[in-house]
């Protein structure tokens, strides 16, 4: 069955860290992938998507995420972590079949001061 | 605004009950869906809509049962509430082009607390 893992339910950084959260998929047909961020009591907000373009997908807020087909992963990066940053993160995926997200279990992050 | 609304936001009810969750979109999208959230924030697609048709029923009990009177409405209504429908419920919509499904922008959750 298709799936998406993301490696860590938390994950803790300090402000101004390199943050890097992890996201694998298990298909060999490569799918449209997505991360998704949502704040505390709100809905979930797109940051970016791949969509077979370009393998190096930049986003909002900075982030950015790498598809690497031969890993089958979709890693979602930040330069340098922003106390806004602290949220819900969700890596999810598409194949197409009537629009079907398959979600992974998500990782909150948090941001030390 | 320009957005996907559902209302209302929280809803606390009985077992037993039947409620209903509204989901309106104004983004002119042509797919419409609903998605669970339950309490480990664990997200898993119930229905989806395209052009008021019925695409995908994830195995959901028949206790659910979505309408879309058009395009732009989506509404869920459940009958004989159980503890376990306890959750947040997203309602999402997406356009279609070319025969492809795009990302999909999802509403602020409504809130299921069945006592």
């Amino acid at each position: 069955a298709q799936s998406v893992t993301q490696l860590g339910s938390h994950v803790s950084v300090s402000e101004g860290a390199l943050v890097l959260l992890r996201c694998n998929y298990s298909s060999s047909v490569p799918p449209y992938l997505f991360w998704y961020v949502q704040y505390p009591n709100q809905g979930l907000q797109l940051l970016l998507k791949y969509t077979s373009a370009a393998t190096l997908v930049k986003g909002i807020n900075g982030f950015e995420a790498e598809f690497k087909k031969s890993e089958t992963s979709f890693h979602l990066t930040k330069p340098s972590a922003h106390m806004s940053d602290a949220a819900e993160y969700f890596c999810a995926v598409t194949y197409n079949q009537g629009g079907k997200l398959i979600f992974g279990q998500g990782t909150e992050l948090s941001v030390k001061p | 605004d320009t957005a996907v609304s559902q209302t209302p936001k929280y809803l606390v009810t009985q077992m037993g009950n039947d409620k209903s969750i509204k989901c309106e979109q104004n983004l002119g999208h042509d797919t419409m869906y609903w998605y669970k959230q339950d309490s480990k924030k664990f997200l898993k697609i119930m229905f989806s809509y395209n052009n008021k048709e019925l695409i995908i029923n994830e195995t959901v009990p028949n206790r659910f049962s979505p309408k879309s009177p058009d395009k732009a409405h989506l509404n869920l209504h459940i009958n004989s509430l159980e503890l376990g429908d306890s959750a947040v419920y997203f309602c999402a919509s997406s356009p279609w082009t070319g025969g492809q499904y795009n990302e999909q922008f999802f509403g602020p959750g409504t809130r299921l607390t069945v006592l």
